[in-house]
């Protein structure tokens, strides 16, 4: 089955810096590679996904890229906010229908002022 | 905006006792899924719902947990003789088609 790794375990930087974590999938089936932030005490909310016919995807501050023969992908966020701060999953997932996603280790983001 | 409810939001029970997770998906979406989270580590797939019945499910998922969608609104998450490692944050999600999973706030259950 799928297994997805996740990098860094923690990551600190300072305001306006940007910040990218990165991620690997095994099976190459998955087409679809969403990432949430988590706040504490809160479920996961989606931030952006990518599906494979793409290979980036911008939504303001925050990107994704994608390299399916790679078979990884990253979040890029340029110009962090402390408001940033908080743990980052990515997942993967067959694109066919719908599918359990198989989610990463997170990633603990802490943007200091 | 659209989002997935869940109750309640902490559940306190003792080893052996039976829980109900209650959940209610966003309102035009078909697919249903319970994930589960232990503190301080990644998000883990239980199970996933459609069309009344399961489509389908981990290897945590079992004969202890049962799911199912009472009415056309709420979808529930049984867990029959809790366990201490049971004790986890449950998550309920919901999909359209496109697979794009909106998550709820999450039910803590503490089991003593």
């Amino acid at each position: 089955g799928e297994n997805v790794e996740q990098h860094p375990s923690t990551l600190s930087v300072q305001e306006g810096d940007s910040a990218v974590i990165k991620c690997t999938y095994s099976d190459s089936a998955s087409n679809y590679f969403p990432w949430y932030k988590q706040e504490l005490g809160k479920g996961p909310q989606l931030i952006i996904d990518i599906r494979s016919n793409v290979g980036e995807k911008k939504d303001q501050r925050i990107a994704v890229t994608l390299n399916k023969t790679a078979k990884h992908f990253s979040l890029h966020i340029t110009e962090t906010q402390p408001e940033d701060s908080a743990v980052y999953f990515c997942a993967a997932s067959p694109n066919t229908g719908f599918q359990k996603l198989v989610f990463g280790t997170g990633t603990r983001l802490l943007v200091s002022p | 905006e659209p989002e997935v409810t869940q109750t309640p939001s902490h559940q306190v029970t003792q080893m052996g006792q039976e829980v109900i997770l209650r959940c209610v998906p966003i309102s035009n979406h078909l697919y249903f899924y319970w994930y589960r989270q232990i503190l301080g580590q990644k998000v883990e797939f239980l199970v996933s719902f459609y069309n009344n019945e399961i489509s389908e499910k981990s290897e945590i998922f079992d004969d202890q947990f049962s799911v199912e969608r009472p009415d056309g609104s709420n979808f529930t998450l049984k867990i029959r003789s809790t366990k201490l490692e049971d004790s986890a944050m449950y998550f309920c999600a919901s999909s359209d088609y496109q697979n794009i999973q909106y998550f709820g706030a999450g039910t803590r259950l503490s089991v003593l």
